[in-house]
């Protein structure tokens, strides 16, 4: 099975901050990987897939980029309501597996 | 607009039998892959199951080979999750999630449900 690290596990950073997360695929998975967010309590929600396409609807301050194996989410200024968990997830084969998590919280 | 209701999960004993269900709306149900993902308390997500669009393939997390069997019934727009020999490590929420498909065959998971919990305790 694929492994995802992800990295880092946690971070804390301040409104208007630029935020970057990687996830590192054990083996190359071309560009099938996507990022999802977390709230607590809530289900998870799309923000991006193929790697860098954001979905509709998320703000354009969330982009990805990335082949085969490294992958980046960057938060070009982040905002009050981005303080979340965020996960990534190769879809490339099964079983499909999701990166540990990382979570952003207040500085 | 696409909602997606699981339903079907409780308290059940070690060694027991639950099945989990998503009732799916808003838009064509058998025109899409679907899968069910786990998240335990405090930890991350997990993916559990998928099947496809005739569910005629399916697939799993090794971690439940063998004990649980996904399914899905298109006449009535729901899909199942039928999971047996169930351990203390299986305690999660639940979530159903439809999944989206490229042309190049990269996927995603969108939307989710808003999960129903699975406690296995005596």
């Amino acid at each position: 099975a694929i492994q995802m690290t992800q990295s880092p596990s946690s971070l804390s950073a301040s409104v208007g901050d630029r935020v970057t997360i990687s996830c590192r695929a054990s083996q190359g998975i071309r560009n099938d990987l996507g990022w999802y967010q977390q709230k607590p309590g809530k289900a998870p929600k799309l923000l991006i897939y193929a790697a860098s396409t954001l979905q509709g609807g998320v703000p354009s301050r969330f982009s990805g980029s990335g082949s085969g194996t490294d992958f980046t989410l960057t938060i070009s200024s982040l905002q009050p309501e981005d303080f979340a968990t965020y996960y990534c997830l190769q879809d490339y084969n099964y079983p499909w597996m999701f990166g540990q998590g990382t979570k952003v919280e207040i500085k | 607009e696409v909602q997606l209701l699981e339903s079907g999960g409780g308290l059940v004993q070690p060694g027991g039998s639950l099945r989990l269900s998503c009732a799916a709306s808003g838009f064509t149900f058998s025109s899409y892959a679907m899968s069910w993902v786990r998240q335990a308390p405090a930890k991350g997500l997990e993916w559990v199951s998928a099947i496809s669009i005739s569910g005629s393939s399916t697939y799993y997390a090794d971690s439940v080979k063998g004990r649980f069997t996904i399914s899905r019934d298109n006449s009535k727009n729901t899909l199942y999750l039928q999971m047996n020999s169930l351990r203390a490590e299986d305690t999660a929420v639940y979530y159903c999630t439809k999944e989206g498909i490229a042309a190049t065959g990269t996927e995603w998971f969108d939307p989710w449900g808003q999960g129903t919990l699975v406690t296995v305790s005596s």
